[in-house]
């Protein structure tokens, strides 16, 4: 157990709905950085989120958002969602006092099925 | 800008022999390296990293890796595979000089251990 906590592990909704993904990070941590797996991308990085802040962003589609709360958990929002984003959501956190060096703790992951 | 090849989607090795699953990388600084595994259904599971020093960096569940440098490999390695290590791997790297930290993830390679 990475004691990154994401809910719900499984998700079936339609087509141009909205969905909201949480993150509880390990306790301590105030990085959080949210990733796509899919088959044919692979792990794909979304945003981190750090404090509170947004800190870095990367492959993430204006439809979606995210934000870190005062209490360091995190939700990552899906909206207008296509059957293309049907994919494996993984939420990681990390202590950040050495952004390099530190390692990055990967939660169970949500598993989003549009239909 | 930084970047991972895992060049096999898939290795086979037989239960009892030794394993080895390749990852070459690409940064324009110092490279902070990563090996993460994933079983199915779970999210990544952190393995071992290189930072600094050794080059044969010890982790979890018996795996070494070996950072060489001229030429940019960090190959996973275990003296002795088990069946239950089949799942996928991951190699992953960071690299502040891009100006980003974000950890870039390789494609992942399926190991498979045979009885």
């Amino acid at each position: 157990d990475s004691g990154v906590t994401q809910t719900p592990k499984h998700l079936i909704t339609a087509t141009g709905q909205r969905v909201t993904l949480r993150c509880s990070p390990r306790s301590g941590d105030l990085s959080v950085y949210w990733y796509q797996q899919s088959l044919d991308q692979g792990l794909q990085f979304l945003i981190q989120y750090y404090n509170g802040e947004e800190r870095a962003k990367g492959n993430i589609l204006e439809r979606f958002s995210a934000q870190q709360f005062p209490d360091l958990h995190s939700e990552l929002n899906l909206s207008s969602l296509e059957l293309g984003d049907s994919a494996l959501y993984f939420c990681a956190s990390s202590v950040e006092g050495d952004p390099i060096g530190n390692t990055i703790y990967f939660g169970e992951g949500s598993w989003l099925t549009v239909v | 800008a930084q970047s991972v090849a895992q060049p096999e989607d898939q290795v086979n090795v037989a239960e009892g022999n030794p394993l080895t699953v390749k990852c070459t990388y690409s940064v324009s600084g110092n490279p902070y390296l990563f090996w993460y595994v994933q079983y199915p259904n779970r999210g990544l599971q952190f393995l071992l990293k290189y930072i600094t020093g050794d080059n044969l960096v010890k982790g979890s569940y018996g795996f070494e890796a070996e950072f060489n440098k001229s030429q940019t490999s960090f190959h996973l390695k275990k003296p002795s595979a088990l069946v239950s290590d089949s799942a996928l791997y991951f190699c992953a790297v960071r690299d502040l000089s891009g100006g980003s930290y974000i950890p870039t993830f390789g494609r992942g390679t399926s190991l498979i251990v045979h009885p």
